[in-house]
């Protein structure tokens, strides 16, 4: 089982629709981060957080602490999201990320 | 430039040759980070640096990668007797401090292609 899980691992919408991937986690964490990569391959840091709610522009995340849970939400989804979507944590015994596998999203006109 | 820069982007070599990828991370950024992602899979930890403390080798697959940063900036990792199963994209990140609530920048990647 790996320490850092996303659900669903592919998700297709049309334009316009509310997005939520989910981050699961086992270990404990100082914080937790969620990624974009677009085909090219470069990887953005969308949000950094150890609790509570950020949000920017469409993009909104949530963490909860107890529940070792994390969402990424995406409102009125465009064709310009499609990327791969990764969760990532900071363990609290270190300071390297650990990995989810990544959410393919793709948005169609 | 303001972004962390690797280098080559692409690097395609024959199996048994070293290479060596290159980082430059953000000025002033003390720790700094080597991932790895092999095609259709997640990205995995390598190695890690912060300031002058002794590196977090732990991630390293095996004795034929190393890494090494001079000078406190640039940062080298070099795979010797390369493997097919070497291939993959090798993305270096740096941050202003490690741990809590520090965040990592990436730089857009060398995709390493063994032959």
């Amino acid at each position: 089982k790996n320490e850092v899980e996303q659900s669903p691992q592919n998700l297709t919408a049309q334009e316009g629709e509310f997005i939520t991937i989910n981050c699961s986690y086992s270990v404990g964490i100082s914080a937790l981060h969620w990624l974009q990569q677009h085909p090219g391959g470069g990887i953005v840091s969308l949000f950094m957080l150890s609790s509570g709610k950020k949000k920017h522009g469409r993009l909104i995340a949530t963490i909860n602490i107890q529940e070792k849970h994390s969402s990424l939400h995406i409102t009125a989804s465009h064709p310009r999201d499609s990327a791969v979507y990764i969760c990532a944590v900071i363990e609290t015994s270190g300071s390297r990320l650990t990995f989810g596998e990544g959410t393919q999203l793709t948005v169609n006109p | 430039g303001a972004g962390v820069s690797q280098s080559p982007s692409n690097k395609v070599t024959e199996k048994g040759k070293d290479v060596e990828l290159r980082c430059d991370p953000i000025s002033g950024h003390t720790a700094l980070y080597w991932y790895r992602q092999s095609l259709g899979q997640g990205l995995e930890f390598l190695i890690y640096f912060q300031g002058n403390s002794a590196p977090d080798k732990s991630g390293l697959p095996s004795d034929r990668f190393s890494a090494e940063r001079t000078g406190g900036s640039v940062s080298t990792l070099t795979i010797q007797r390369t493997q097919q199963e070497d291939s993959a994209v090798y993305l270096c990140a740096s941050s202003s401090q490690t741990g809590l609530f520090y965040e990592q920048f990436f730089g857009p990647g060398t995709r390493l292609t063994v032959l």
